[in-house]
């Protein structure tokens, strides 16, 4: 078993549905990051949680750290949403590893 | 201000050679990563380097090494390459523990 599941692994949507994208990982945990690759493979950020909840523009995760859960969603979705979102936690320790789920294929149809 | 920054953009190589992967931190960033993301996979760690020290290494055999200059700027070397080794190369930065962790472009590696 995966230390980090993702669900859905495909997502598709129409424009302007309300997206959730689930996240569950298995060990105890620093931090839990939410990134966006698009094709061609370049990764952004989009947030790093430790507890509760953040919100950026349309962008909202948050995470319990009791259920070792966290969700991305996105309000009023655009085609431009449309890339991989992947979910990558910090084990803790001295060292800086990520251990990243395999990633949600998010489609927005216009 | 440039971002992380990796050379080469593309690389095709037959098995058997030997390959160095390039990574330029953000200014002011010590700590780089690298990490291995085969297609349709989420990437896999395998190095992390903060003050020029190893500070963590991934399940990956011997034939990757990978080193930090004092520039910050950091070097993966990929030894006997495999099939197996053809991936997206990605290197990240950040300022050091619990701070977030800048992606560059990667680097597309193909073994032929």
């Amino acid at each position: 078993k995966n230390e980090v599941e993702q669900s859905p692994q495909n997502l598709t949507a129409q424009e302007g549905e309300f997206i959730t994208i689930n996240c569950s990982y298995s060990v105890g945990i620093s931090a839990l990051h939410w990134l966006q690759q698009h094709p061609g493979g370049g990764i952004v950020s989009l947030f790093m949680l430790s507890s509760g909840k953040k919100k950026h523009g349309r962008l909202i995760a948050t995470i319990n750290i009791q259920e070792k859960h966290s969700s991305l969603h996105i309000t009023a979705s655009h085609p431009r949403d449309s890339a991989v979102y992947i979910c990558a936690v910090n084990s803790g320790g001295s060292n800086y590893k990520l251990t990243f789920g395999k990633g949600t294929l998010l489609t927005v149809n216009p | 201000d440039a971002g992380v920054t990796q050379s080469p953009t593309h690389l095709i190589k037959t098995r058997g050679q030997h390959v160095t992967l390039r990574c330029s931190p953000i200014s002011g960033h010590k700590s780089v990563s690298w990490y291995q993301q085969v297609l349709g996979q989420g990437p896999q760690f395998i190095f992390q380097y903060y003050e020029k020290e190893e500070r963590g290494r991934g399940n990956f055999p011997d034939r990757f090494s990978a080193r930090q200059f004092p520039n910050y700027s950091s070097e993966l070397n990929v030894n006997a390459l495999l099939l197996g080794d053809s991936a997206l190369y990605l290197c990240a930065s950040s300022l050091g523990r619990g701070f977030t962790q800048y992606f560059g472009p990667g680097t597309r590696l193909l073994v032929l």
